[in-house]
């Protein structure tokens, strides 16, 4: 069964940087886009970031678009996101998502990692 | 790069049938057919129920229906059950290569 195990959130404080990492199995993970979004506390889900499956196509919500960069291994099946710059508005759980393929849509979701953005 | 709008809530008796709007415009829900929904219930993470504005993913109740009109596509549930309960979010991709979700609708069953 598809598996999507993010790690790495935590409490950081504002202007710091934060690595998200996302472990998949139960997939062939190297055919597959990726994509990360995010949920503040009580809040609605804003798409973050998109890679395709290889690695070569990336997009960003203009919210983090020069301070988020999304990248993958597809030897060790991961997808990661580098934060950097943080704010409070950042303060969210991040969910690792698969893309359904050429359906611009998100079939399987991750449990999601908290990310709180404080001094 | 603003929300789709969604109403906030709706609510209805079981058996009843309800309807969730998702108005965008001509560079997302207007311009492609790539207009998913998702369920979510409290806790949890979310769970797609339509793609490509009227497709179903096997497992999805055919309760469960999308549709689309210009600017704005809508999520019917018909023979509503308790268990529909939860929040509705819907979700176009956008001309600027970008996703975009809505507000969000919470749904009570009475």
């Amino acid at each position: 069964q598809v598996q999507l195990v993010e790690s790495g959130g935590g409490v950081v404080q504002p202007a710091r940087s934060l690595r998200l990492s996302c472990a998949a199995s139960g997939f062939t993970f190297r055919t597959h886009a990726m994509h990360w979004v995010r949920q503040g506390p009580g809040k609605g889900l804003e798409w973050v970031a998109f890679i395709s499956w290889d690695g070569s196509v990336k997009y960003y919500a203009d919210s983090v678009k020069g301070r988020f960069i999304i990248s993958r291994d597809n030897s060790r099946n991961t997808v990661d996101l580098h934060m950097s710059s943080l704010t409070a508005a950042d303060t969210a759980a991040y969910y690792c998502v698969r893309d359904l393929s050429e359906k611009y849509s998100f079939d399987y979701w991750g449990q999601g990692t908290l990310v709180t953005v404080s001094s | 790069q603003s929300a789709l709008i969604q109403p906030a809530s709706v609510s209805g008796s079981p058996g009843q049938s309800i309807a969730i709007s998702c108005t965008g415009t001509s560079n997302d829900i207007g311009g492609y057919n790539h207009v998913s929904w998702y369920q979510q219930h409290p806790g949890k993470a979310p769970k797609i129920m339509i793609y490509e504005v009227i497709n179903r993913p096997s497992g999805v109740p055919d309760r469960f229906s999308g549709s689309k009109s210009g600017n704005t596509a809508s999520l019917t549930i018909s023979g509503l059950q308790a268990e529909d309960e939860a929040d509705y979010y819907c979700s176009s991709f956008t001309s600027s290569n970008t996703w975009l979700f809505g507000g969000g609708t919470k749904l009570t069953v009475l």
